[in-house]
């Protein structure tokens, strides 16, 4: 696609539900980012993968938190039993590969409401 | 651990007119890279300007532009001639230089400055 696609663009839910979230990269890029960004915070690192492996999960907050690739595109994050404190916009990113001269692309987020 | 300080919550600046925002980090690396990110209202994160540390000379991109001072570690970025559409959230961010297969997209985002440009 011409950009990073995130899915739903808002999300609602009760309070110990199961959510999933989805990023579809750009088409061919490799390298893909999860981060948070609360109420008046800036981005929260989370995960980050190179094709369908996870190098770097120091940032998942808590082992509700988990994410996936497939195929080396789509990536599904999944929060289990979610918390209040979970509220926030959560932005995925994609690069063409790993390296600063592989700019990360943003999509729009999802913003997740937990009730 | 790499923390980056944003001290403007909120600024607002007249249409056509300069305004610098402020970006202090701390680290104890040498090699780093700097980031400013604009986010409008529809949320998508865009890379305005990056600064490699190791570069002396100031990065520029048409009417954005950034004051790095290494040793103060201060990375302040001047907008000219603001815009209406430069209305957003701006975030400064650093990310430490890694080998192969480090985590390049472990940016360390500031909490952010409000730019309003009033007509």
């Amino acid at each position: 696609g011409a950009g990073v696609s995130q899915s739903p663009s808002n999300k609602v839910t009760e309070k110990g539900k199961d959510v999933e979230l989805r990023c579809d990269p750009i088409s061919g890029h490799t390298a893909l980012y999860w981060y948070r960004q609360s109420l008046g915070q800036g981005l929260e690192f989370l995960i980050y993968f190179q094709g369908n492996s996870a190098p770097d999960k120091s940032g998942l907050p808590s082992d509700r938190f988990s994410a996936e690739r497939t195929g080396g595109s789509v990536s599904t994050l999944t929060i289990q039993r979610t918390q209040q404190e979970d509220s926030a916009v959560y932005l995925c990113a994609s690069s063409l590969a790993w390296g600063i001269n592989s700019p990360l692309h943003f999509g729009n987020g999802t913003r997740l409401t937990v009730t | 651990a790499q923390t980056v300080t944003q001290s403007q919550p909120e600024m607002s600046v007249q249409e056509a007119e300069t305004v610098t925002l402020s970006c202090t980090y701390d680290t104890s690396e040498n090699n780093y890279y700097l980031f400013w990110y604009k986010q409008p209202p529809s949320r998508q994160m865009i890379l305005v300007i990056r600064q490699e540390a190791y570069k002396q000379q100031n990065a520029t991109e048409n009417r954005f532009s950034v004051n790095f001072q290494k040793a103060a570690k201060s990375f302040s970025l001047k907008i000219s001639d603001s815009q209406l559409g430069d209305t957003a959230m701006y975030f400064c961010a650093f990310m430490k230089h890694v080998n192969y297969g480090g985590s390049q997209g472990n940016l360390i985002f500031g909490k952010g400055t409000k730019l309003s440009v009033k007509p």
